[in-house]
């Protein structure tokens, strides 16, 4: 399978901790996108990266959310402290530098519990 | 503010029949349209796409129309399939000025199809 692999599928954690996604985009794709996902929402843009520099931050990504791509390949989204509305699906695409004829190929992405 | 709007959260269509989904837009500088079909426990997958030189494109079974004029777009499923009984969103790009390249998609809330039987 050379889909977008997401790693863990679940995690539940207590508020207050941090945790840790990763990120394996399609090898031949230079985008990662990392999008967030509540019930009865769409995907919500979070950030994305172009290789290693990251070309856009949304609003909605405070600062205890951080993501790296440090050689433009594997990705990690980190949140501190956690908080119970940070509960939510976190979602991660790639895709082959934005043309059009490349859309976004997603990953079955990681179910964030904070209690 | 949401520029993307799918305002019927849910559809029920016989197996065999038409499902027409619809989704508008408030954002004049979106210039590309992708439908994703979502199944419980797994990722957006992609469907069908248009750009905004289009106004159809079909694939099989789905075509999507876009009407620039009336910021409207809208994906036709015929015949309709059991397995086609999913959350479907619609979503938006545009040209990012600082690298010519499409950005990031704006989603909209999804549409829940059944298809019954």
């Amino acid at each position: 399978d050379t889909g977008v692999s997401q790693d863990p599928r679940h995690k539940i954690t207590k508020r207050g901790q941090n945790v840790t996604f990763r990120c394996d985009p399609i090898s031949e794709h230079n985008r990662l996108y990392w999008y967030r996902q509540t019930l009865g929402q769409g995907p919500e843009f979070l950030t994305y990266f172009q290789n290693e520099a990251q070309l856009e931050k949304s609003r909605l990504l405070s600062d205890r959310f951080s993501a790296e791509r440090p050689k433009g390949s594997f990705s990690t989204l980190e949140i501190q402290r956690t908080e119970q509305g940070d509960s939510a699906m976190y979602l991660c695409a790639s895709s082959q530098r934005g043309d059009y004829n490349s859309p976004l190929h997603f990953g079955n992405g990681t179910r964030l519990t904070v209690t | 503010d949401q520029q993307v709007k799918q305002n019927s959260p849910s559809l029920s269509v016989q197996e065999g029949r038409i499902s027409i989904l619809n989704c508008d837009y408030t954002n004049s500088m979106f210039d590309y349209f992708l439908w994703y079909k979502k199944y419980p426990a797994e990722g957006p997958t992609f469907l069908i796409s248009i750009s905004s030189i289009k106004d159809k494109n079909e694939d099989g079974r789905f075509t999507v129309f876009l009407n620039k004029s009336a910021k409207h777009l809208s994906l036709h499923i015929v015949p309709s399939q059991p397995g086609d009984s999913a959350v479907y969103f619609c979503a938006a790009s545009a040209i990012a000025v600082s690298t010519g390249t499409a950005s990031k998609l704006t989603f909209g809330t999804g549409t829940r199809l059944q298809v019954t039987l």
